[in-house]
């Protein structure tokens, strides 16, 4: 059964923290993706991966950066964390050349306080 | 601007009944488009997908349709149970090789017993 995993499903940080947001799929899928959803806004996009050490901006990078040592582990950071980056966060994965097969792990929902 | 657009953000309907979801799209290179069910914290998960060369696909009570010319396709669920009671994502993409997807921002449907 494929599984994509989050490392936390609850995560409360102050503001100017460093958070880490760690994704480890086991499927061996080169593709891997970090969203935000938001009441209202749906899903957006804010960085992809498509094989280790690669790495794409979407749609809203500004304040994360991102980290593809290894194959299976995409992690999102937040250098500085801000209030208006209560979220929650979805991780995803695919194989090349099938976007629709994205699967997603359960979300990390981050209060900024 | 929004390319992918879901502009009715809920939806009720009685058990037994057809639930429609509607979706608009403005970027004419899109050519697959997919819906995407979640439930409360949970991950979105993969529920059809329909390309631009067919203006109907089916899987079980699930039917998407597609018109092009109009650029607006929509999810038909027929009979509608509780347990469709989810959000539904409508996405986007250039093509069936594309690795991200444009994610509308959602319809809430709610399946009354």
């Amino acid at each position: 059964d494929v599984k994509v995993t989050q490392s936390s499903r609850y995560l409360v940080k102050r503001t100017g923290e460093k958070v880490f947001l760690e994704c480890v799929q086991d499927m061996d899928h080169e593709n891997m993706f970090w969203y935000r959803q938001d009441p209202g806004l749906g899903l957006r996009l804010i960085y992809f991966s498509y094989d280790v050490k690669m790495k794409e901006k979407g749609d809203i990078p500004e304040g994360y950066s991102v980290s593809r040592e290894k194959k299976e582990r995409f992690s999102l950071i937040l250098e500085s964390a801000s209030t208006n980056q209560t979220s929650m966060y979805l991780c995803a994965s695919s194989l090349p050349g099938l976007a629709h097969t994205q699967y997603f792990g359960p979300g990390t929902r981050l209060t900024v306080l | 601007d929004q390319q992918v657009k879901q502009n009715s953000p809920s939806l009720s309907v009685q058990e037994g009944r057809i639930s429609i979801l509607n979706c608009d799209y403005t970027n004419s290179m899109f050519d697959y488009f997919l819906w995407y069910k979640k439930y409360p914290a949970e991950g979105p998960t993969f529920l059809i997908s329909i390309s631009s060369i067919k203006d109907k696909n089916e899987d079980g009570r699930f039917t998407v349709f597609l018109n092009k010319s109009a650029k607006h396709l929509s999810l038909h669920i027929v009979p509608s149970q509780p347990g469709d009671s989810a959000v539904y994502f409508c996405a986007a993409s250039e093509d069936q090789a594309g690795t991200a997807l444009i994610f509308g921002k959602g319809t809430t449907l709610s399946v009354s017993s």
